[in-house]
């Protein structure tokens, strides 16, 4: 079983639409949570940790649910420029690790 | 900010030469630095974790005496890969934790490895 696992997409969304990705893990020690987000061909970018009350940051909200292994990234009113691969990322400790990137979710707003 | 830096971006190399990569952090200080290899729609494999003034701790699999890291200051960690082969062709990118926070990590814009 992967470590992190994502669907691969696409996501072909209208733009202005709702779009929400999830996201599994299985190492039950990950202890730090995290999406990025990667354009093609360019390293990847922190957008956002995640925790476990939640939290939101402008169009993006994410969620982890710690007992279900399991987290959500929702995009409100999607801009085509949110087109991007979004990465689900998890370290298992609490100090300097490296982080365990899934594969990535592929999204493509359209006009 | 906080800004890695990755020098070269993009380098082709004949079969049994060695590459050298240069990762800095510009405007912040790291004593942690990870380096990661992304093949063609594959995610991020983390190779080996490089601290300031101790030797690199390397993920299973992959080998230390092909893949040598220096860490020589709080800014800058280097990655060579020696008597490189064409499976070794890959996007190399690092990240540079900041100094002060839990696995806030950036990331370089990574270095295209072409061996031919």
């Amino acid at each position: 079983r992967k470590e992190v696992e994502q669907d691969p997409g696409p996501f072909n969304v209208p733009e202005g639409a709702t779009v929400a990705f999830n996201c599994t893990y299985s190492n039950s020690a990950s202890q730090s949570f995290f999406w990025y987000r990667q354009d093609c061909r360019k390293e990847p970018k922190l957008l956002m940790s995640v925790y476990s009350s939640g939290n939101e940051d402008g169009r993006f909200t994410a969620q982890l649910n710690r007992a279900s292994q399991y987290i959500s990234l929702l995009i409100r009113d999607s801009k085509l420029s949110d087109s991007a691969t979004y990465l689900c990322v998890v370290t298992s400790g609490g100090g300097a690790d490296g982080l365990t990137f899934g594969k990535g979710t592929h999204l493509i707003i359209q006009p | 900010g906080a800004v890695v830096s990755q020098h070269p971006s993009r380098v082709i190399c004949k079969s049994g030469t060695s590459v050298k990569i240069e990762c800095r952090s510009l405007d912040f200080q790291a004593t942690t630095m990870f380096w990661y290899r992304q093949f063609p729609k594959q995610s991020l494999m983390l190779m080996a974790t490089s601290n300031e003034g101790s030797k690199a701790t390397y993920e299973q699999g992959v080998e230390k005496d092909k893949f040598l890291i220096n860490h020589a200051s709080l800014t800058l960690s280097t990655l060579t890969v020696t008597s490189a082969h064409p499976e070794d062709s890959s996007f190399y990118i690092c990240s540079a934790q900041k100094l002060g926070t839990i696995n806030e990590q950036y990331f370089g814009p990574g270095t295209r490895l072409t061996v031919t």
